[in-house]
């Protein structure tokens, strides 16, 4: 069974403080995507990266695929109120069309 | 549209009903997925449709789950004879590549509680 583990699970920080979320796996993943979802929402795509040490940055997010494309991390510099939410990551293993979901990262940023 | 819909948004069902689930795509789009999401947890895969092909339901907990894309558009996740267990997030998302899973874009979800 593929698994993708996240963590922490839960993180509640002050407004201004940055953080790291996580994303592991022991399978390859031809490429992975990172979603934010609020509650009563589904979840909204923020990036995907496929290529093994990618770095991508939206704003204050930034997204970084492992070398062996069996991980991913999340930096978020500056949180914001704005920021919470709860944080997915989803692998595609090459040939096929299901994602495999993270566990997922409850975010809250407090003001 | 502009995204994927769907409806109702909320929908409660005393156990043992049938419930009907719309979901209207992102226009163009050929590849249709249907997950289930549990509270707080990530959403797990249902069923798959390329164009009005069902391509793979292997994610249907029990043959009470059945779903349909007639016209290679709207779909419908239909359940029969609802169960306290069936309570959940049922989400839709659409992707314009047939065959995989890049880049998928979601609903807001239908939240059923059977009762």
């Amino acid at each position: 069974t593929q698994l993708l583990e996240q963590s922490p699970q839960f993180l509640s920080i002050q407004e201004g403080e940055n953080l790291t979320v996580y994303c592991n796996s022991s399978s390859v993943f031809s490429s992975l995507q990172w979603y934010r979802q609020e509650p009563g929402e589904g979840p909204v795509l923020l990036v995907t990266v496929v290529t093994g040490g990618e770095v991508k940055k939206l704003k204050r997010l930034t997204f970084q695929f492992g070398d062996a494309r069996k991980d991913s991390s999340l930096h978020i510099t500056a949180a914001q109120p704005g920021d919470t939410g709860l944080y997915l990551c989803a692998g595609v293993t090459s040939g096929t069309y299901k994602y495999i979901f993270g566990t997922g990262t409850r975010l809250k940023v407090l003001a | 549209g502009a995204g994927v819909s769907q409806s109702p948004r909320y929908k409660v069902a005393k156990r043992g009903q049938d419930v009907a689930l719309r979901c209207d795509p992102i226009s163009g789009h050929v590849s249709l997925f249907w997950y289930q999401q549990a509270l707080g947890q990530g959403p797990e895969f249902l069923t798959y449709f390329q164009n009005e092909a069902q391509l793979d339901k292997s994610g249907l907990p029990s043959d009470r789950f059945f779903a349909e894309r007639p016209e290679g558009s709207v779909s419908t996740l239909k359940i029969q004879r609802t169960q306290q267990e069936d309570s959940a997030v049922y989400l839709c998302a659409s992707s314009s590549r047939p065959g995989t899973a890049y880049e998928q874009y979601f609903g807001p979800g239908t939240r059923l509680t059977v009762t």
